[in-house]
């Protein structure tokens, strides 16, 4: 069964705090995603991998690092956390070719006090 | 500006009923579309997908899609309170790497 993990499913942080969000994935899957989805905002795409080591900016990149050191695991940092980043991340993974299906994780809840 | 623009915002359609979904993008490097749904509280699942011009069904969705004018749309017959949820219409972009842009969505609530 294909599967994308996050962890923590909730996570509470205040002003000036740093944050790890984690994502797995057990399909060897290349690509890898960061979203943020806000209310009426749909998703909005933070950062892409392609592979280890091999990652690119999304449509909102600014104030997240990401860090990807094996194929499965993707992870998305908030060095000093604001306020407005307050939102519901999720990661998906899909593999390279062009008509596959994009697999979404559960998503983490962030609220930055 | 989102460079895809979904219609209407919300729509409340009675059980049993047709809903219609849309979804234009702006962007001229679109491949294709996908259609998502998501539930509330939960994550998006992939709905339909459609890679070509004209109309593809499967059971009670259709989807068709215009590609010279970037233009797809969902339609939902029989329409059931289970399909209540936000609708997102993703455009897969393509310069050398694919990407993934999204719509807003569209919230449908489907009334007994």
């Amino acid at each position: 069964d294909m599967k994308v993990t996050q962890m923590p499913r909730y996570l509470i942080k205040r002003m000036g705090e740093n944050v790890l969000l984690e994502c797995g994935q057990d399909m060897s899957h290349e690509t890898m995603y960061w979203y943020r989805q806000d209310p009426g905002l749909g998703l909005q795409l933070i950062y892409i991998s392609y592979d280890v080591d091999s990652n690119s900016e999304g449509d909102i990149p600014k104030g997240y690092r990401v860090s990807r050191k094996k194929r499965e695991h993707f992870s998305l940092i908030l060095d000093s956390a604001k306020t407005n980043q307050t939102s519901v991340y999720f990661c998906a993974s899909r593999t390279g070719g062009r008509y596959a299906e994009q697999f979404f994780g559960p998503g983490t809840r962030l609220t930055v006090l | 500006q989102q460079k895809v623009q979904q219609s209407p915002e919300s729509l409340i359609v009675p059980e049993g009923g047709m809903a219609s979904l849309n979804c234009t993008s702006s962007d001229r490097n679109v491949d294709y579309f996908w259609w998502y749904r998501q539930h509330s509280g939960k994550s998006p699942k992939m709905l339909m997908s459609i890679f070509s011009n004209g109309e593809k069904e499967e059971g009670r969705f259709t989807v068709h899609l215009n590609k010279a004018s970037l233009h797809t749309s969902l339609h939902i017959r029989d329409s059931q309170p289970s399909d209540s949820a936000l609708y997102l219409c993703a455009a897969l972009i393509y310069t050398g790497n694919y990407k993934y842009v999204f719509g807003a969505g569209t919230r449908l609530k489907v009334i007994a």
